[in-house]
């Protein structure tokens, strides 16, 4: 696709399940952002990839929160024993290798809302 | 740790008046970016300020990135409808690994 694809849209869960969000960068795109933005805040650092590692994870809040990237492209982040505190959209974001600072392309996000 | 501060958090204008929002980091950044997120819509790039002392403009859109590198504003002349949205600058770390977002600035503009 053209732009960053992040499933599901919307996901809605009882506290204590488990949920993954999946992220399908740009092609080419080798970094790769985990982004978490409540409502009427900025987008909160979660976890960086480089490549196939997690370059930078110090964002995740807790061991509840895992993110990988094992072919160094779809990214899925996996949130256990969700809490409704968890509650916010997810935005994953992707940038060209090499591009020092280069600019981050987001998808729409995944809102995930925890009852 | 790192943080980015950025006021106002809300601004009304009517359409023609001028906008500012301003961005203060508590280090020193290598880069800055700045984006616009339209209501229920995603962050997108609008600029990024490298150098220190930098002023770029866009149309009625004025970056500038502070000596220091350690603040950035955004200046809008003569506002239209189409400004509205909530714009964002994020910091940049010299390892190029964070961005820190700043809380963002919502504009808002009557016509």
């Amino acid at each position: 696709g053209a732009g960053v694809s992040q499933t599901p849209s919307n996901k809605v869960t009882e506290k204590g399940k488990y949920v993954e969000l999946r992220c399908d960068p740009i092609s080419g795109h080798t970094a790769l952002y985990w982004y978490r933005q409540s409502l009427g805040q900025g987008p909160e650092f979660l976890i960086y990839f480089q490549g196939t590692g997690a370059a930078d994870d110090s964002g995740l809040p807790n061991d509840r929160f895992f993110a990988v990237r094992p072919e160094g492209s779809v990214s899925t982040l996996k949130i256990q024993r969700t809490e409704r505190g968890d509650s916010a959209v997810y935005l994953c974001a992707s940038s060209l290798q090499g591009t020092r600072g280069g600019e981050l392309f987001f998808g729409e996000g995944s809102r995930l809302t925890v009852l | 740790g790192q943080q980015v501060m950025q006021i106002p958090q809300y601004q009304h204008v009517q359409e023609g008046e001028d906008f500012t929002t301003y961005c203060n980091s508590s280090t020193t950044l290598s880069n800055i970016q700045w984006y616009k997120q339209r209501p229920g819509g995603h962050p997108v790039f609008l600029i990024q300020l490298v150098k220190s002392g930098e002023v770029k403009k866009q149309k009625r859109l004025t970056f500038q990135f502070g000596e220091a590198k350690k603040n950035s504003s955004l200046h809008i002349t003569a506002t239209q409808t189409t400004d509205v949205g909530t714009y964002f600058c994020a910091g940049i770390t010299y390892n190029f690994n964070k961005f820190y977002f700043g809380s963002g600035t919502k504009l808002n503009v009557k016509p």
